[in-house]
């Protein structure tokens, strides 16, 4: 399995409040990614990486900000968080664009009540 | 913009069996494609990929798909399955970034049962 680790794995927190998610990989990947996943919908893509503070916008990027300061270490941060951002979250990584696949972290389960 | 739809939500099938789960793409040009296995409560491993080449791809856990491009299709096969093959399918099209990487877009998924 490729070496991602996700922080915290589950999260219950308020609405308004600011939450962060961390995605730490050691395979030394260029591309990072952070997608979210709900029922009907399959996995979308938030945000994404192309290296060291180089990110840019995926599809559902609304409400959400994300940071890359060094290459192992991808921030998803949630400026005030909504219950329609209850959803599984995972980081992804991949080597090459085009070919090879994206492998994913173990997912955070995040709840806003 | 690329798409793709898995038109079985749910599948069953008995231990043994042979499995055949569907995936229909739209995308312009030639597709990235892939098959990606989510167990519950944990993240997506990846079975198998295409880019180009041979129509029919080999995976692991013993998993093949047929590229065919007339049909905008890229099936998944097993020829007999196994009680530990109950999961969550996903099929998923690579699109090329900018600046790199893909984005993918995901089916809804299928959800295979296996019946002992």
């Amino acid at each position: 399995d490729a070496g991602i680790t996700q922080s915290p794995r589950h999260k219950v927190t308020e609405t308004g409040t600011p939450v962060t998610l961390r995605c730490h990989q050691t395979e030394n990947h260029r591309y990072m990614y952070w997608y979210r996943q709900d029922p009907g919908h399959g996995l979308r893509l938030i945000h994404y990486s192309y290296g060291v503070k180089d990110t840019d916008k995926g599809e559902v990027s609304d409400g959400y900000s994300v940071s890359r300061s060094k290459t192992e270490d991808f921030l998803l941060t949630l400026e005030s968080a909504t219950s329609s951002q209850t959803s599984v979250y995972f980081c992804a990584i991949s080597e090459r664009t085009g070919v090879g696949g994206q492998y994913f972290g173990p997912g955070t389960r995040l709840t806003v009540t | 913009a690329q798409s793709v739809t898995q038109p079985d939500i749910h599948i069953t099938v008995s231990e043994g069996a042979s499995l055949e789960l569907r995936c229909n793409y739209s995308y312009g040009a030639t597709p990235y494609l892939f098959w990606y296995v989510q167990s519950p409560g944990q993240g997506l491993q990846l079975l198998l990929k295409y880019f180009s080449g041979d129509t029919l791809v080999q995976g692991i856990k013993g998993f093949e798909a047929e590229f065919k491009r007339s049909q905008s299709s890229f099936n998944l096969r097993k020829p007999s399955v196994h009680w530990s093959d109950a999961a969550e399918y996903f099929c998923a099209v690579g699109a090329i970034l900018t600046g790199g990487g893909n984005k993918l877009t995901f089916g809804t998924g299928t959800q295979l049962k296996v019946e002992l």
